[in-house]
């Protein structure tokens, strides 16, 4: 059974600039949720989709946004991109009942120069 | 709103000792508790879940965690260190409450170092 999916696996880009990450769940699995890790922060949520629709959001300004498409694949867009969003961005995904374990990707590292 | 705390940002050991990774949660409502691992510019890989039933759980690389709902504890212990064991551990929750719809989400803690030295 194939993991999850991250591409690209880095990414450069410039200020200004904007990106779009993409993420394929395991088969089989509805929910995705997408995460930033920086040696600062740790871990943060970012926000979860499924059925297409965001279901949870967390506390980041609306340059972060994401999708889900009907095949379950995620994308997640930064629009004008700033120094302090690089980070790695780690995807999950995960079934929609019981105690919703979430089986990562290895995750974009982005870089803003 | 759930939160968790590893009390070890690094945590030393020699190869062949025993080591104790600390966790600590809080939350309103019951909990699903997870440990991840993670090895240098990789994702994070499941070690152990605590869902339900008995509170000792065993994960893979032969680690256990205990679950102390008296004490909102969630240790990770391991007899035995490898050097392989090296990585950042990392201790996580989602709330029974959100789990099965909306408002899903998993609570990390900031993550301790794990360095096994020869």
């Amino acid at each position: 059974k194939a993991g999850v999916t991250q591409t690209p696996r880095y990414l450069i880009k410039t200020r200004g600039q904007q990106v779009t990450l993409s993420c394929s769940p395991i088969s089989g699995h509805r929910s995705v949720s997408w995460y930033q890790q920086t040696p600062g922060q740790g871990l943060q949520f970012l926000f979860e989709y499924f059925s297409e629709t965001q279901r949870n959001k967390g506390n980041f300004p609306g340059r972060f946004s994401g999708r889900q498409f009907s095949n379950s694949r995620s994308e997640m867009n930064v629009s004008t991109l700033e120094l302090g969003d690089s980070a790695l961005y780690l995807c999950a995904s995960s079934l929609i009942s019981g105690g919703r374990e979430a089986f990562f990707g290895q995750g974009t590292r982005l870089t803003v120069v | 709103a759930q939160s968790v705390t590893q009390l070890d940002s690094q945590v030393p050991v020699f190869e062949e000792a025993p080591v104790e990774l600390r966790c600590n949660y809080s939350s309103s409502v019951s909990v699903y508790l997870f440990w991840y691992v993670q090895y240098p510019n990789q994702g994070l890989q499941l070690l152990l879940k605590y869902l339900s039933g008995s509170t000792l759980v065993k994960g893979i690389n032969g680690f256990e965690a205990e679950f102390n709902k008296s004490q909102t504890s969630f240790h990770l212990r391991k007899p035995s260190v490898h050097i392989s064991d090296t990585a950042e551990y990392f201790c996580a929750v989602s709330t029974h409450q959100n789990s099965g719809g909306s408002n899903y989400k998993l609570t990390f803690g900031k993550g301790t170092l794990l360095t096994v030295n020869p």
